[in-house]
């Protein structure tokens, strides 16, 4: 399995673009990259997910270079509200899909005013 | 109306009870799943239910057994609890193993004192 590895936490201010990288050397083949955003006392929810270059949503940008061993969650603009939790997993999931995801401790994402 | 519902959302217990823990899910999902979240809240997987096969995660004791009337629910029954099984439980579930994204329920903090 790939292992991912992720700063434990960041901080930001209102308005700012912030981006978050993840590590995951080991990545193989078949394996995507998927993104959950956790709020305290919430379940994770679906961020973003992509397989390689770029991804882009209403929420969110996942940047991946040529070698898919980094990623880089990019959230624009972000507010007090998007203090929380983000993950980065990866995962084979063509053949053995969730099952096989494993969350990390993922960053903590303060934002202040 | 909530996608996926978790019943009860917060559970006290002594030691060597057996209790329940419902899940629901109204999307018309195939896949649905059982994690756990630690006090150092990393999120691990416990099960996977296919609509027709369990995939049971090897870590995880037999005294946790999913039962699933139906596809729309996947209960967990825990025997003799023990103090190691306080965490919150979240169920989750996705159209299928391969989809992209899973959704979460809101959790259940069990606490077994």
């Amino acid at each position: 399995l790939a292992k991912t590895t992720q700063p434990i936490s960041m901080d930001s201010y209102e308005g700012q673009e912030v981006n978050i990288t993840c590590s995951h050397n080991n990545i193989a083949t078949n394996d995507y990259i998927t993104w959950y955003q956790q709020f305290p006392s919430q379940g994770p929810r679906f961020i973003i997910q992509g397989y390689k270059t770029k991804v882009t949503n209403e929420v969110a940008s996942l940047f991946i270079p040529a070698d898919r061993k980094s990623s880089t969650l990019s959230l624009p603009r972000v507010s007090l509200s998007d203090t929380a939790v983000y993950y980065c997993l990866v995962g084979d999931m063509i053949n053995s899909g969730y099952s096989t995801l494993t969350f990390g401790k993922g960053t903590m994402l303060l934002v202040s005013p | 109306d909530t996608a996926v519902s978790q019943t009860p959302k917060y559970l006290v217990t002594q030691m060597g009870n057996d209790k329940s823990i419902k899940c629901e899910q109204n999307l018309g999902h195939d896949t649905m799943y059982w994690y756990k979240q630690d006090s150092k809240k990393f999120l691990k997987i416990m099960f996977s239910y296919n609509n027709k096969e369990l995939i049971i995660n090897e870590t995880v004791p037999n005294r946790f057994s999913p039962k699933s009337p139906d596809k729309a629910h996947l209960n967990l029954h825990i025997n003799s609890l023990e103090l190691g099984d306080s965490a919150v439980y979240f169920c989750a579930s996705s159209q299928s193993e391969q989809a992209s994204e899973a959704f979460f329920g809101q959790g259940t903090r069990l606490t077994v004192v």
